[in-house]
């Protein structure tokens, strides 16, 4: 069925280090990709999302490249700082959905960042 | 600006007993949705609504009903708690047939004694 997977549960940097947070997914079509983040305590926001394949989305220094060749949406910041650490959720629209936006969600990726 | 807001923030329930979440949202959205998360499971669709009175089951519907009383509010019912669950439900809503993203309330939290 479709699905997105995330694999890293848990990614530790340090301040500046490069991120990369990978993101497979799996269905038929180019479905509308996006990336959450979610700070302790709170709900998750929207970060950036990428309805055509092949572009790329951007939003406050991090990155991600909708890649239909290899079924892959990673996301990635040159430099992080402390205030990045927070859970980052992969999602893409399912296309059973009908009128309605919901969405498929990987499991997260845990991102601590120490300064 | 608009926002979601999700009632209550903490729900500690006994075992067997039915609880009710509520959320409600100002945006003149469409579609509403109730998600549960789980550390390591990311989120799952419990129900989800796309106008008012509609109501669709989610991939973990079992053990839960919702009601979308007006386009503004959106419950959620946990018929049978049960001991020692513990997660968060996320309320959220969007635009119908435009790829709009979700947002998301808050969050509830249960713990189930």
């Amino acid at each position: 069925g479709d699905s997105v997977i995330q694999m890293q549960g848990q990614v530790t940097l340090s301040e500046n280090d490069f991120l990369f947070i990978n993101c497979t997914y799996s269905t038929t079509g180019y479905p509308t990709l996006f990336w959450y983040v979610q700070y302790s305590g709170e709900g998750p926001q929207l970060l950036l999302q990428v309805t055509t394949a092949n572009n790329k989305g951007s939003s406050r220094g991090f990155e991600a490249t909708y890649d239909k060749g290899t079924t892959s949406f990673h996301l990635q910041k040159t430099s992080v700082q402390e205030i990045d650490s927070a859970v980052y959720y992969c999602a893409m629209r399912d296309r059973y959905g009908g009128s309605g936006n919901k969405l498929i969600f990987g499991t997260g990726t845990l991102l601590s960042v120490k300064p | 600006g608009g926002i979601i807001t999700q009632t209550p923030k903490f729900l500690i329930g006994q075992e067997g007993q039915k609880l009710t979440l509520k959320c409600q949202q100002n945006f003149n959205h469409d579609t509403m949705y109730w998600y549960r998360q789980d550390s390591g499971k990311g989120l799952r669709l419990i129900y989800y609504s796309i106008t008012e009175n509609d109501l669709q089951k989610g991939d973990l519907s079992e053990g839960y009903d919702a009601s979308r009383e007006k386009k503004s509010s959106f419950s959620l019912t946990v018929t049978s708690a049960q001991k020692n669950e513990m997660a968060v439900f996320l309320c959220a809503s969007s635009m119908n047939n435009n790829n709009q993203a979700p947002l998301f309330g808050e969050g509830t939290r249960l713990s189930v004694l």
